[in-house]
């Protein structure tokens, strides 16, 4: 089955920098990633992924690259902001089932 | 439209005890999942149904079972409830027209067994 791991699994940066989030994967089958937010006490809610058509994709200050020879990608965050802090899970599958989570990175912006 | 909701929200279970949590969806969608939370681990995937009267094991699918009777409703069952069972559970669901891939989560089910 897929194994997916995420690196690092704390993360603390200043209001402004950018924040770098790694996951790899074992199944070279998987085409789906997504990438998840979740805040203390809430529901993992999506907020972005990428398909294994393109390379990289972008939405305002997140963007998330995709090396399928190397079976890794990334998520990155610009111009952080305090409620950026939260735990990111990155995930990967197959057509979009079956999801297979990264253990989390607890990303804190520090004011 | 409330999206994908479960109850109950919170439950405490004494070892041995048994307890069903409801999952809906509201979005038509065709697939539901069940996963658990645990610190430090991630989301795991207890079981998942591909339609309405169809059920799958996941990664973690041992002392739970499931049905999927309706499409809009899935329920997670605990027969025998013990410690390692207390977790945060959460339902998903996925894969409608124009939207194939993503999953929605609910609200989650916080689970404690003594």
């Amino acid at each position: 089955g897929e194994n997916v791991e995420q690196h690092p699994s704390t993360l603390s940066v200043q209001e402004g920098d950018s924040a770098v989030i790694k996951c790899t994967y074992s199944d070279s089958a998987s085409n789906y990633f997504p990438w998840y937010k979740q805040e203390l006490g809430k529901r993992p809610q999506l907020i972005i992924d990428i398909r294994s058509n393109v390379g990289e994709k972008k939405d305002q200050r997140i963007a998330v690259t995709l090396n399928k020879t190397a079976k890794h990608f990334s998520l990155h965050i610009t111009e952080t902001q305090p409620e950026d802090s939260a735990v990111y899970f990155c995930a990967a599958s197959e057509w979009g089932s079956r999801l297979t989570f990264g253990e989390g990175t607890q990303l804190t912006v520090n004011p | 439209n409330a999206g994908v909701t479960q109850t109950p929200k919170f439950r405490v279970l004494k070892t041995g005890q048994s307890m069903t949590l409801l999952c809906a969806q509201d979005m038509n969608h065709e697939y539901m999942y069940w996963y658990r939370q645990d610190p430090g681990m991630g989301l795991r995937l207890i079981h998942y149904s591909v339609g309405e009267g169809t059920t799958a094991k996941g990664e973690v699918p041992d002392g739970y079972n499931v049905s999927r009777l309706k499409k809009q409703n899935f329920l997670l069952g605990l027969e025998s409830a013990a410690p390692s069972q207390t977790s945060v559970y959460f339902c998903a669901s996925s894969y409608s027209a124009g939207k194939p891939y993503e999953q929605y989560f609910g609200p989650g089910t916080r689970l404690t067994v003594t």
